[in-house]
């Protein structure tokens, strides 16, 4: 079975700040990875497809990268709206999310 | 507009059997492969099952497999998950979420609101 490592657990970060987020796979998923936001009680919403593919609405400031067993989220100026949880998910045979990045104040 | 709308949570006690529906609505559900995807309290995203667009096919997780089962009436634009022998650890809300087709696949590119359910011991 997949291992997914998702670091770090939690991110403290104030507005304008750049952010990176890490999604490692304990195997190739060649490039089968999104990245998806979840804000406190509602659903999980797709930010990025196939590890670098901008979901259609999703700010620029967002970004993906990687390839292989290692993959990146960044959003380039953190803003008011993107205080939450990140989550990627990985396709290996069956869908495995990581443990999620919850980035805070 | 495009959704999903989830119903049939509730509290059921542990050892009883639930069942889930999902509605779709404004996309051509029967050529989607769809999923169920759940949320513990207070914890991460855990991938329950998937049913291909025209039920044929399903795959389950380890946790849930021999106790729930997918299932999908393209005629009603409907997605169902049965839910048997529930444990308290099955407490969670429950998406069901549509498989994105193309550059897409692999990925849950609409998701439903959630449907709570809580196992009492």
């Amino acid at each position: 079975d997949i291992h997914v490592t998702q670091s770090p657990s939690t991110l403290s970060a104030s507005v304008g700040d750049r952010l990176t987020i890490t999604c490692r796979a304990s195997q190739s998923i060649n490039s089968w990875l999104a990245w998806y936001q979840q804000k406190p009680g509602k659903a999980p919403k797709l930010l990025i497809y196939k590890a670098s593919t901008l979901e259609t609405g999703v700010p620029s400031r967002f970004s993906g990268s990687g390839s292989g067993t290692e993959f990146t989220l960044t959003i380039s100026s953190l803003q008011p709206d993107d205080y939450a949880t990140y989550y990627c998910q990985v396709f290996s045979g069956y869908w495995t999310f990581g443990q999620g990045t919850k980035v805070e104040i | 507009q495009v959704q999903l709308v989830e119903s049939g949570g509730g509290v059921v006690q542990s050892g009883r059997s639930l069942r889930l529906s999902c509605a779709a609505s404004a996309f051509t559900f029967s050529t989607f492969s769809m999923h169920w995807v759940r949320q513990a309290p207070g914890k991460g995203l855990e991938w329950v099952a998937l049913v291909s667009f025209d039920g044929t096919n399903t795959f389950y997780a380890d946790s849930v497999t021999g106790r729930f089962t997918i299932a999908r009436d393209n005629s009603k634009n409907t997605l169902y998950l049965h839910m048997n022998s529930l444990r308290p650890d099955d407490t969670a809300f429950y998406y069901c979420a549509r498989e994105g087709r193309a550059t897409r696949f692999h990925t849950l590119d609409l998701w439903g609101h959630g449907t709570k359910v809580t196992v009492s011991s």
